[in-house]
């Protein structure tokens, strides 16, 4: 147990509809990431949260949001899902803000869109 | 254009083999990544280098930031090595940039 949680570890849906993601971080960790992890595309950064604000954006579709609450959980919503979309989320979590730490990852989220 | 560059894709070794795996990058960074990758899918975090050397039991990764280039290297290569490992930069901005990685296979 790395000690981020992703929730839930499976989930396959339809086309069009509208899925949450979660992550708890490490204890003591204040920024969270996720990544998208398609066959096609190999890895990609989505989105950093620091300590409830949006640090950097990457590869994220308009379709694709994400926040960080107060006790630093963070969601990662999809919306209007299309097959493509069907991929692993990973979430990973840091004590700082900046790359300059190392990150924990979570064992990621399989989002299957049929 | 790929910011990362690794190479080799795949990689097949004898057991007990030493083990190089390299990194090219084209933008300027604040970290350099090596992640781990096992089949079932869940992410390691090997090291991450600013700078120099660090060594981890049998793993040592490098980087010569003025060449934009940094290796991974795997003595004495037993079975339970073989995943995929990527490499990753952080950039100055906080973007992340992954390589496609290396799938090493090490062979009893």
């Amino acid at each position: 147990d790395s000690g981020v949680t992703q929730t839930p570890k499976h989930l396959i849906t339809a086309t069009g509809q509208r899925v949450t993601l979660r992550c708890s971080p490490r204890s003591g960790d204040l920024s969270v990431y996720w990544y998208q992890q398609s066959l096609d595309q190999g890895l990609q950064f989505l989105i950093q949260y620091y300590n409830g604000e949006e640090r950097a954006k990457g590869n994220i579709l308009e379709r694709f949001s994400a926040q960080q609450f107060p006790d630093l959980h963070s969601e990662l919503n999809l919306s209007s899902l299309e097959l493509g979309d069907s991929a692993l989320y990973f979430c990973a979590s840091s004590v700082l803000g900046t790359g300059l730490y190392g990150y924990t990852f979570g064992s990621g989220t399989r989002l299957t869109v049929v | 254009k790929n910011e990362v560059e690794q190479s080799p894709q795949n990689l097949t070794a004898q057991e007990g083999e030493f083990i190089t795996i390299n990194c090219s990058y084209s933008v300027g960074i604040s970290a350099l990544h090596w992640l781990q990758q096992h089949p079932g899918g869940g992410i390691v975090s090997l090291f991450m280098l600013s700078s120099g050397k660090k060594k981890h039991g049998r793993l040592i990764a490098t980087i010569n930031i003025q060449e934009k280039h940094s290796s991974l290297h795997i003595t004495a290569s037993h079975p339970r090595d073989s995943a995929v490992y990527i490499c990753a930069v952080v950039d100055t901005g906080n973007q992340f940039y992954f390589g496609t990685g290396t799938s090493l296979t090490v062979i009893p």
